[in-house]
């Protein structure tokens, strides 16, 4: 069946380094490809999402590339900040008239001064 | 402001009470979810709505029970039979479109569950 793997977490990074945390995933057809951000309490902002292969999703310096011939979506960013830490989940779209999602497990990002 | 809202934050149970939660959209959208999520674990997908008056199963319905009788509402009503209902439980909603659309779910920002 459809599904989504991430890299497991904690990732820890000193403010200013180079992020990646890594998706891969398993579906039939042609997802939709998301990634997501949650914050202590809260409840999930959608950050980037690609629609279709080689596409790029952008935002706040995050970004991600539809890769279909490694089935992947990294997520990355050139020099994160402490206000980066929170929990990231890597989701896709099976489509259909509801666009159901499958979601990764999450990595946690721990940003530190 | 457009948004998804819950309540309440915080919800404690007893064992063996039926318990509700709210969730409201002033969205206009059409399609309506209900998330659980337990520590270091993704979101899985209890009951999902595409439309006013009608909903189905998701992967983990069991000891869950859901209406959608207006289509800015969705309340989940968790009820004794679901054995492990301590959890963090998010809504969403999104506009309905087609394969491959790509629309996004915007979620509200939580209730979280403590069975006593």
């Amino acid at each position: 069946g459809d599904s989504v793997t991430q890299m497991e977490g904690p990732v820890t990074l000193s403010e200013e380094a180079f992020l990646t945390i890594n998706c891969t995933y398993t579906a039939t057809g042609y997802p939709s490809l998301f990634w997501y951000v949650q914050y202590p309490g809260e409840g999930l902002q959608l950050l980037l999402k690609a629609t279709k292969a080689d596409d790029k999703g952008s935002n706040k310096g995050f970004e991600a590339t539809y890769r279909k011939e490694t089935t992947s979506f990294h997520l990355e960013k050139g020099s994160v900040q402490v206000s980066d830490s929170a929990v990231y989940f890597c989701a896709l779209s099976v489509g259909g008239g509801y666009n159901k999602l499958i979601f990764g497990a999450g990595t946690r990002l721990a940003v530190h001064p | 402001d457009g948004g998804i809202t819950q309540s309440p934050k915080y919800l404690f149970r007893k064992e063996g009470q039926n318990v509700t939660l709210s969730c409201e959209q002033n969205l206009n959208h059409d399609a309506m979810y209900w998330y659980r999520q337990d520590p270091g674990q993704g979101l899985r997908l209890i009951y999902y709505s595409q439309i006013v008056n009608d909903f189905q199963k998701g992967d983990i319905a069991e000891g869950y029970s859901v209406s959608r009788e207006k289509k800015e509402s969705f309340p989940l009503t968790v009820t004794s039979a679901q054995k492990n209902p301590t959890a963090f439980y998010l809504c969403a909603s999104s506009s309905a479109g087609g394969r491959g659309s790509g629309n996004e779910q915007f979620f509200g920002p939580g209730t979280r569950l403590t069975v006593l």
